[in-house]
């Protein structure tokens, strides 16, 4: 079946435009996450949507970023005013939500490349 | 204390060779710690994943080694290909379904 989707693959803006970015879960998967990877560092964790629930912003690292996940489906990563620090890999990853409650695997998309001149 | 230390960053093997990246972690609530591998351009993929229930887990070429007592957790690839040469993660799991990662392994395998 298809995987988690993402797009752009690619994205270059200047420093202070705003950046959409899309994310396609895989189909049935409740839980949705948004991770950064900076160029060869780890990823760190943004946010994390599980079904109706109040998404988990923990992660944000400033009020430039903001998420959302209509009909529990795709989800929009939106950063605003961008600068030259959050040029990265942008990832999205999503999982089955299992009852009663365990560990289920997330399954990654391919990221998308932002970067702010 | 959420925080997954991974070493080394990076690692030179030969082909046929033994990879071993090793990964401790302090929060004792972690009950899932899983593998990833990512390849250049392309998005972590799962490899292996192991419960603290096991000391260890094998799947071919790949094992981990689970050491509760000492918090600390490692991937062994034996018999290394060029192929294997890839970035690997570490990470952490615990009933919440947050992971947290380690800062990665890059690994080339020379022929």
């Amino acid at each position: 079946g298809a995987g988690v989707s993402q797009s752009p693959s690619n994205k270059v803006t200047e420093k202070g435009k705003d950046v959409e970015l899309r994310c396609d879960p895989i189909s049935g998967h409740t839980a949705l996450y948004w991770y950064r990877q900076s160029l060869g560092q780890g990823l760190e964790f943004l946010i994390y949507f599980q079904g109706n629930s109040a998404p988990d912003k923990s992660g944000l690292p400033s009020d430039r970023f903001s998420a959302e996940r209509t009909g529990g489906s795709v989800s929009t990563l939106t950063i605003q005013r961008t600068q030259q620090e959050d040029s990265a890999v942008y990832l999205c990853a999503s999982s089955k939500f299992s009852s009663p409650r365990t560990t289920d695997t997330q399954y990654f998309g391919p990221g998308t490349r932002l970067t702010v001149l | 204390q959420q925080q997954v230390k991974q070493s080394p960053q990076s690692l030179i093997v030969q082909k046929g060779g033994i990879s071993i990246i090793n990964c401790a972690y302090e929060n004792t609530a972690f009950d899932y710690f899983p593998w990833y591998q990512q390849f250049p351009g392309k998005g972590p993929a799962l490899l292996i994943a192991i419960r603290p229930d096991v000391s260890e887990k094998k799947e071919g070429r790949f094992t981990i080694s689970f050491n509760k007592s000492a918090k600390q957790f490692s991937l062994h690839i034996m018999d290394s290909q060029p192929g294997d040469s890839a970035t690997y993660f570490c990470a952490a799991e615990n009933a919440g379904n947050m992971l947290t990662f380690g800062g990665g392994t890059r690994l080339m395998v020379k022929p």
